[in-house]
């Protein structure tokens, strides 16, 4: 399949067990936040997305966190499946302040043994 | 199906030679845009397009073109293309959030 990155933060996790993947994000002025996985040779797919009102936001087995103090966007797997195994990365957006060009995180690799 | 396809899936051309990424989507979706994927450096937007004929610079447009005859279409162009557009390319199209990822472009400039 196509590599999407190299020397990628790795996380590597047990079926079954809980997955948190982090993401620090630049800008202070960004409102709006979306997770990706990308699995290789496909293009990112959409997993779960907060707006900068909420602090977290829940979807099937995924939960995302966002800490607007420090920066900082979490991702959170449920009971991780093989097939979870992919690239996950954060993208951030300033959609209150026009802008529509959102800035993407370099991802991190996530590997789950069975 | 609801679905962001790109054409073609790979291509090795040569500097200088005219090529077009095609890029169509089929969720009546305004908004458009490219990207392209490099190790280490992440996605970067090229273009976007907010609609019909209103298209914008992303973060790296030099060296690409783009239009936005029809709602359904945003082509990217490179009109003299350079090793250093060698590159993953995504099309993406999206509704108010959600945005929808093509299949990516493995494009190589020889």
């Amino acid at each position: 399949g196509e590599s999407v990155g190299l020397h990628l933060p790795t996380l590597s996790v047990q079926e079954g067990d809980n997955s948190i993947i982090n993401c620090a994000y630049s800008n202070s002025a960004s409102d709006y936040f979306i997770w990706y996985k990308q699995e290789s040779g496909k293009g990112p797919q959409f997993i779960i997305d907060i707006r900068s009102n909420m602090d977290k936001r829940q979807g099937q087995r995924v939960t995302v966190l966002l800490n607007k103090t420090v920066k900082h966007l979490s991702l959170q797997i449920a009971a991780t499946q093989p097939g979870d195994s992919a690239v996950y990365f954060c993208a951030e957006s300033n959609i209150g302040g026009g802008s529509y060009i959102p800035t993407f995180g370099r991802g991190t690799s996530l590997i789950v043994h069975p | 199906e609801a679905q962001v396809t790109q054409n073609p899936r790979y291509l090795i051309t040569v500097t200088g030679k005219k090529l077009t990424v095609t890029c169509s989507q089929n969720m009546n979706h305004e908004y458009m845009s490219w990207y392209r994927q490099d190790p280490g450096l992440g996605l970067r937007q090229i273009y976007y397009s907010m609609n019909v004929e209103v298209t914008d610079k992303g973060d790296v447009p030099e060296g690409y073109k783009v239009s936005r005859k029809e709602k359904r279409n945003f082509p990217l162009i490179l009109e003299s293309p350079s090793p250093n557009q060698t590159s993953l390319y995504f099309c993406a199209s999206r509704n108010r959030g959600e945005q929808f990822f093509g299949p990516g472009t493995r494009l190589t400039v020889l």
